[in-house]
């Protein structure tokens, strides 16, 4: 199975700050990443899809680039409502399998 | 509204077995491939198993820790999604969420339903 690495595992940023969480696979699975917003006591909502697709909606200081094994996740200008646990998720359909990095949790300082 | 409602979550005893559903509404459900993912208490999201539109051969996959125990299936004539878990385990307890499944992405998904796994 393939494997994702996240880091970091938790972040404290300012309000207005510039923040990045990557995620590493264990193997290619060319742009097969999703980036997913998990707010305390909700289900999660994708945010980005394919490594770089602004799911519609989405707020455009939200993105994603990589690809490969390589991803990374940006917030251009954290906002007070961003506060939640960030997932990487890859696919791969040879055999089937789904795996989520270890999630990221985001603090305001 | 797109919308997505599990139900049957509850408190059953280790080697037990649940059923859990899931209503569609708002979307062309049986177009829709489907999953289940999981969250344990304080713990990251884990992908539970998959189902394809009956277009698309109707056919399952599952996740290693929980093959030969749990089986999904659909009712499109319902809009409805079922989670059968068997043998069930203390490490299964967790909040169950049904999503849809497009191409590599889950894009819609439920509130949840929690499952409690203990003696």
């Amino acid at each position: 199975d393939i494997q994702m690495t996240q880091s970091p595992s938790s972040l404290s940023a300012s309000v207005g700050d510039r923040v990045t969480i990557t995620c590493q696979a264990s193997q290619d699975i060319s742009n097969y990443l999703n980036w997913y917003q998990q707010k305390p006591g909700k289900a999660p909502k994708l945010l980005i899809y394919d490594a770089s697709n602004l799911e519609t909606g989405v707020p455009s200081r939200f993105s994603g680039s990589g690809s490969g094994t390589d991803f990374t996740f940006t917030i251009s200008s954290l906002q007070p409502e961003d506060i939640a646990t960030y997932y990487c998720q890859q696919y791969d359909n040879l055999p089937p399998s789904i795996t989520f990095g270890q999630g990221t949790r985001l603090e305001i300082k | 509204e797109v919308q997505l409602v599990e139900s049957g979550g509850g408190l059953v005893k280790p080697g037990g077995s649940l059923r859990l559903s899931c209503a569609a509404s708002g979307f062309t459900f049986s177009n829709a491939w489907m999953s289940w993912v999981r969250q344990a208490p304080g713990k990251g999201l884990e992908w539970v198993g998959r189902i394809k539109s009956k277009t698309d051969g109707g056919t399952t996959d599952y996740a290693a820790p929980v093959k030969g125990r749990f089986t999904i299936s659909r009712d499109d004539s319902k809009n409805t999604l079922y989670l059968q878990m068997n043998s069930l385990k203390t490490e299964d307890t967790a909040v169950y969420y049904c999503t849809t499944l497009v191409v590599s992405a889950f894009d819609i998904w439920g509130q949840g339903t929690m499952v409690t796994v203990s003696s």
